[in-house]
């Protein structure tokens, strides 16, 4: 079955450490893939997209991801967090249409 | 340009009652995606409209519904709202369709009694 999975529901970091957001999705061909970020009350914003080509893709925010075909990942990863980070992450797959992850919550602190 | 916006931001009703959530895309855009949002089932696809046209549809009760106008904006109806309704309820656009970069709107919370 078609599915994406964000194995962790929360994470906590320090400011100023890096982050690694994990991202797996089970399809039969590569979909494209997507990072959200919502914070509380809002909607979600585009934080990047893989759609072909180089496999490291970078985003707003100095935020990146790394396309891994072999490990079926996208995972996020930051060098240092802001406070201002705290937020949802949401992974996406579009095949058909858009599917998302359960999110992970990133709590950081000072 | 604008960004998308959905009307209303706060919405209470009662179980039994309907209710028609309204989005505007940003202009240009052609296709509308909605999304329910709930802590016990995260982010889920409802449908997609493209050009006024249902181009994709995701698994809900007939209950949910939803149109799209000539210039674009959208709207979504729920009938017979059940307490399970509660959600955050989330309007997208884009150029092309769903598979494509979505801009979302702020959603609309309903909230069911």
């Amino acid at each position: 079955a078609q599915s994406v999975t964000q194995p962790d529901i929360h994470i906590t970091v320090s400011e100023g450490a890096s982050l690694e957001l994990r991202c797996n999705y089970s399809y039969g061909a590569t979909p494209y893939l997507f990072w959200y970020v919502q914070s509380p009350g809002q909607g979600l914003q585009l934080l990047l997209k893989y759609f072909s080509g180089d496999t490291l893709v970078q985003g707003i925010k100095g935020f990146e991801a790394e396309f891994k075909r072999s490990q079926s990942s996208f995972n996020l990863r930051k060098p240092s967090v802001h406070w201002s980070d705290a937020a949802e992450y949401f992974c996406a797959v579009a095949f058909n249409d858009m599917r998302f992850g359960a999110g992970t919550r990133l709590t950081v602190k000072p | 340009k604008a960004g998308v916006t959905q009307t209303p931001r706060y919405l209470i009703k009662t179980r039994g009652q309907q209710v028609t959530l309204s989005c505007s895309p940003i202009s240009g855009h052609r296709s509308v995606s909605w999304y329910q949002q709930t802590p016990g089932q995260g982010l889920q696809f409802l449908f997609e409209y493209f050009s006024e046209t249902q181009r994709n549809k995701g698994n809900f009760p007939g209950r949910f519904s939803g149109r799209q106008f000539s210039n674009s904006r959208s709207e979504m109806n729920v009938s017979t709202l059940e307490l399970g309704d509660s959600a955050l309820y989330l309007c997208a656009s884009s150029d092309t369709g769903s598979t494509d970069t979505q801009y979302f709107g702020p959603g609309t919370r309903l909230t069911v009694l």
